[in-house]
Protein backbone atom coordinates (compact mmCIF):
# COMPACT_ATOMS: atom_id res chain seq x y z
CA UNK A 1 0.00 0.00 0.00
CA UNK A 2 0.62 3.40 -0.64
CA UNK A 3 2.65 5.32 2.77
CA UNK A 4 1.14 8.31 3.41
CA UNK A 5 3.73 10.94 5.31
CA UNK A 6 2.27 14.13 7.08
CA UNK A 7 4.26 16.48 8.79
CA UNK A 8 4.58 18.21 11.64
CA UNK A 9 2.56 15.65 13.86
CA UNK A 10 1.20 19.01 15.46
CA UNK A 11 1.29 22.67 14.93
CA UNK A 12 0.32 25.35 17.43
CA UNK A 13 -0.30 28.81 15.72
CA UNK A 14 -1.95 31.91 16.27
CA UNK A 15 -5.31 32.92 15.06
CA UNK A 16 -4.15 34.97 11.87
CA UNK A 17 -1.14 33.37 11.44
CA UNK A 18 -0.34 31.12 8.06
CA UNK A 19 0.77 27.71 8.12
CA UNK A 20 1.62 24.94 5.81
CA UNK A 21 1.02 21.33 6.46
CA UNK A 22 2.91 18.88 4.31
CA UNK A 23 2.17 15.27 2.74
CA UNK A 24 4.69 12.63 1.00
CA UNK A 25 3.58 9.49 -0.72
CA UNK A 26 5.58 6.66 -0.82
CA UNK A 27 4.64 7.08 -4.99
CA UNK A 28 4.30 8.93 -7.53
CA UNK A 29 0.22 9.96 -7.34
CA UNK A 30 -0.12 10.51 -10.96
CA UNK A 31 -2.94 8.33 -12.49
CA UNK A 32 -2.89 6.63 -15.63
CA UNK A 33 -5.51 9.53 -16.71
CA UNK A 34 -2.90 12.20 -16.13
CA UNK A 35 -4.94 13.91 -12.52
CA UNK A 36 -3.28 13.23 -8.99
CA UNK A 37 -6.02 11.94 -6.78
CA UNK A 38 -4.72 13.67 -3.71
CA UNK A 39 -6.81 15.12 -1.27
CA UNK A 40 -7.26 16.91 2.19
CA UNK A 41 -9.63 16.75 4.55
CA UNK A 42 -10.33 18.40 8.32
CA UNK A 43 -11.79 16.95 11.12
CA UNK A 44 -12.73 19.49 13.69
CA UNK A 45 -13.24 18.33 17.20
CA UNK A 46 -16.00 15.26 17.39
CA UNK A 47 -16.65 16.21 13.55
CA UNK A 48 -16.74 13.97 10.85
CA UNK A 49 -14.09 14.50 8.50
CA UNK A 50 -14.87 16.98 6.00
CA UNK A 51 -13.14 17.55 2.00
CA UNK A 52 -11.51 20.76 1.85
CA UNK A 53 -9.64 20.53 -1.25
CA UNK A 54 -9.79 17.69 -3.96
CA UNK A 55 -7.21 16.77 -6.72
CA UNK A 56 -4.01 18.83 -5.05
CA UNK A 57 -5.54 22.28 -5.91
CA UNK A 58 -9.10 22.22 -6.22
CA UNK A 59 -11.39 23.65 -2.95
CA UNK A 60 -14.08 21.99 -1.97
CA UNK A 61 -17.84 23.16 -1.88
CA UNK A 62 -18.21 26.02 0.52
CA UNK A 63 -14.63 25.78 1.44
CA UNK A 64 -13.02 29.64 1.91
CA UNK A 65 -10.09 30.78 -0.36
CA UNK A 66 -7.54 30.75 2.81
CA UNK A 67 -7.19 27.15 1.86
CA UNK A 68 -4.70 26.09 -0.66
CA UNK A 69 -3.35 22.68 -1.90
CA UNK A 70 0.10 22.60 -4.03
CA UNK A 71 2.35 20.00 -5.16
CA UNK A 72 2.65 17.17 -7.71
CA UNK A 73 4.29 13.44 -7.96
CA UNK A 74 4.84 12.38 -4.40
CA UNK A 75 5.27 16.02 -2.57
CA UNK A 76 2.19 17.89 -1.73
CA UNK A 77 1.26 21.38 0.73
CA UNK A 78 -1.68 22.63 2.38
CA UNK A 79 -1.53 26.16 3.37
CA UNK A 80 -4.24 28.06 5.51
CA UNK A 81 -3.08 31.83 5.20
CA UNK A 82 -4.87 34.01 8.06
CA UNK A 83 -5.72 30.88 10.13
CA UNK A 84 -9.44 31.46 11.97
CA UNK A 85 -10.46 29.63 15.02
CA UNK A 86 -13.17 27.25 13.09
CA UNK A 87 -9.53 25.75 11.09
CA UNK A 88 -8.91 24.02 14.25
CA UNK A 89 -8.85 20.67 14.46
CA UNK A 90 -6.98 17.57 12.59
CA UNK A 91 -5.69 17.69 9.01
CA UNK A 92 -5.60 14.62 6.99
CA UNK A 93 -4.15 14.21 3.40
CA UNK A 94 -5.67 10.60 1.68
CA UNK A 95 -4.22 9.42 -2.16
CA UNK A 96 -7.09 7.16 -4.04
CA UNK A 97 -4.62 7.00 -7.33
CA UNK A 98 -3.54 3.47 -6.11
CA UNK A 99 -5.78 0.94 -4.42
CA UNK A 100 -6.88 1.07 -1.83
CA UNK A 101 -6.87 5.06 -1.01
CA UNK A 102 -4.39 5.17 2.50
CA UNK A 103 -4.47 8.27 4.57
CA UNK A 104 -1.58 10.52 6.31
CA UNK A 105 -1.33 9.82 10.17
CA UNK A 106 -2.76 13.46 10.56
CA UNK A 107 -1.20 17.26 11.26
CA UNK A 108 -2.93 18.43 14.29
CA UNK A 109 -3.90 21.91 14.18
CA UNK A 110 -4.01 23.69 17.76
CA UNK A 111 -4.20 27.34 19.18
CA UNK A 112 -1.37 28.99 20.54
CA UNK B 1 -28.60 18.73 0.05
CA UNK B 2 -26.63 15.62 0.05
CA UNK B 3 -26.70 14.06 3.36
CA UNK B 4 -25.28 10.17 4.69
CA UNK B 5 -27.05 9.31 7.71
CA UNK B 6 -26.20 6.72 10.04
CA UNK B 7 -27.51 3.92 12.56
CA UNK B 8 -26.37 4.80 16.51
CA UNK B 9 -23.64 3.49 18.01
CA UNK B 10 -23.60 0.09 19.06
CA UNK B 11 -22.52 -2.55 22.08
CA UNK B 12 -21.50 -5.82 21.19
CA UNK B 13 -19.81 -9.16 22.63
CA UNK B 14 -16.52 -10.62 20.91
CA UNK B 15 -17.51 -13.46 18.57
CA UNK B 16 -20.57 -11.61 17.82
CA UNK B 17 -21.60 -9.10 14.39
CA UNK B 18 -22.98 -5.73 14.35
CA UNK B 19 -24.50 -4.69 10.72
CA UNK B 20 -24.64 -0.62 10.46
CA UNK B 21 -26.87 1.75 8.19
CA UNK B 22 -25.99 4.82 5.91
CA UNK B 23 -29.03 6.12 4.43
CA UNK B 24 -28.62 8.89 1.68
CA UNK B 25 -30.21 11.34 0.05
CA UNK B 26 -30.39 14.65 -2.04
CA UNK B 27 -28.46 12.79 -4.70
CA UNK B 28 -29.00 9.75 -7.14
CA UNK B 29 -27.84 6.70 -4.70
CA UNK B 30 -27.02 4.94 -7.66
CA UNK B 31 -24.99 7.22 -9.38
CA UNK B 32 -21.52 6.78 -6.67
CA UNK B 33 -19.68 4.55 -4.87
CA UNK B 34 -19.79 5.05 -1.01
CA UNK B 35 -17.01 4.42 0.82
CA UNK B 36 -16.40 3.01 4.21
CA UNK B 37 -13.99 4.09 6.61
CA UNK B 38 -12.80 3.20 9.60
CA UNK B 39 -10.98 5.32 12.21
CA UNK B 40 -9.60 3.81 15.84
CA UNK B 41 -9.22 5.63 18.70
CA UNK B 42 -7.34 9.07 18.82
CA UNK B 43 -5.52 7.29 15.23
CA UNK B 44 -5.67 8.08 11.83
CA UNK B 45 -8.35 6.71 8.79
CA UNK B 46 -8.42 3.24 7.36
CA UNK B 47 -10.20 2.66 4.07
CA UNK B 48 -12.48 -0.73 4.35
CA UNK B 49 -13.78 -1.00 0.83
CA UNK B 50 -16.65 0.37 -1.21
CA UNK B 51 -20.16 -0.21 -3.11
CA UNK B 52 -21.69 1.14 -5.87
CA UNK B 53 -25.19 0.71 -5.42
CA UNK B 54 -26.53 0.72 -9.05
CA UNK B 55 -24.82 -2.78 -9.64
CA UNK B 56 -23.64 -4.17 -5.91
CA UNK B 57 -19.94 -4.24 -7.24
CA UNK B 58 -17.41 -4.17 -4.27
CA UNK B 59 -13.82 -3.60 -3.62
CA UNK B 60 -12.21 -4.34 -0.39
CA UNK B 61 -9.28 -3.33 1.57
CA UNK B 62 -7.59 -6.91 1.28
CA UNK B 63 -7.11 -5.61 5.67
CA UNK B 64 -10.80 -5.91 5.76
CA UNK B 65 -11.59 -8.90 3.55
CA UNK B 66 -13.77 -11.21 5.39
CA UNK B 67 -14.34 -9.06 8.31
CA UNK B 68 -16.74 -6.63 6.25
CA UNK B 69 -19.84 -7.37 4.47
CA UNK B 70 -21.57 -4.24 2.00
CA UNK B 71 -24.68 -4.27 0.76
CA UNK B 72 -27.13 -1.72 -0.33
CA UNK B 73 -31.26 -1.33 -0.77
CA UNK B 74 -31.77 0.60 -3.35
CA UNK B 75 -35.28 1.03 -2.93
CA UNK B 76 -34.38 3.18 0.53
CA UNK B 77 -31.41 4.35 -0.97
CA UNK B 78 -29.07 2.64 1.90
CA UNK B 79 -25.84 1.03 2.29
CA UNK B 80 -24.83 -1.39 5.00
CA UNK B 81 -21.72 -2.84 6.57
CA UNK B 82 -22.20 -5.98 8.84
CA UNK B 83 -18.27 -6.85 10.25
CA UNK B 84 -17.95 -10.31 11.77
CA UNK B 85 -16.48 -12.33 14.47
CA UNK B 86 -16.13 -9.21 16.45
CA UNK B 87 -12.44 -8.54 18.74
CA UNK B 88 -11.52 -5.61 20.68
CA UNK B 89 -9.55 -4.58 17.55
CA UNK B 90 -12.95 -4.08 16.03
CA UNK B 91 -13.90 -1.05 18.34
CA UNK B 92 -13.65 2.25 16.29
CA UNK B 93 -15.66 4.84 14.79
CA UNK B 94 -17.26 3.75 11.53
CA UNK B 95 -17.68 6.21 8.68
CA UNK B 96 -19.67 6.11 5.28
CA UNK B 97 -18.48 8.20 3.06
CA UNK B 98 -19.61 9.15 -0.77
CA UNK B 99 -17.18 8.73 -3.65
CA UNK B 100 -13.92 10.36 -3.38
CA UNK B 101 -14.81 11.47 0.17
CA UNK B 102 -16.60 14.31 -0.66
CA UNK B 103 -19.68 13.70 1.84
CA UNK B 104 -19.39 11.91 5.31
CA UNK B 105 -21.73 10.75 7.56
CA UNK B 106 -21.51 11.40 10.91
CA UNK B 107 -20.05 8.30 11.90
CA UNK B 108 -21.28 4.86 14.39
CA UNK B 109 -18.91 3.96 16.98
CA UNK B 110 -18.51 0.02 18.03
CA UNK B 111 -17.32 -0.93 21.39
CA UNK B 112 -16.90 -4.65 21.48
CA UNK B 113 -16.90 -5.67 25.20
CA UNK B 114 -18.40 -8.40 27.06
Amino acid sequence: DVVMTQTPPSLSVAIGQSVSISCKSSQSLVYSDGKTYLHWLLQSPGQSPKLLIYQVSNLGSGVPDRFSGTGSQKDFTLKISRVEAEDLGVYYCVQATHFPPTFGGGTKLELK
Amino acid sequence: QVKLLQSGAALVKPGASVKMSCKASGYTFTDYWVSWVKQSHGKSLEWIGEIYPNSGATNFNEKFKGKATLTVDKSTSTAYMELSRLTSEDSAIYYCTRSVFDYWGQGVMVTVSS
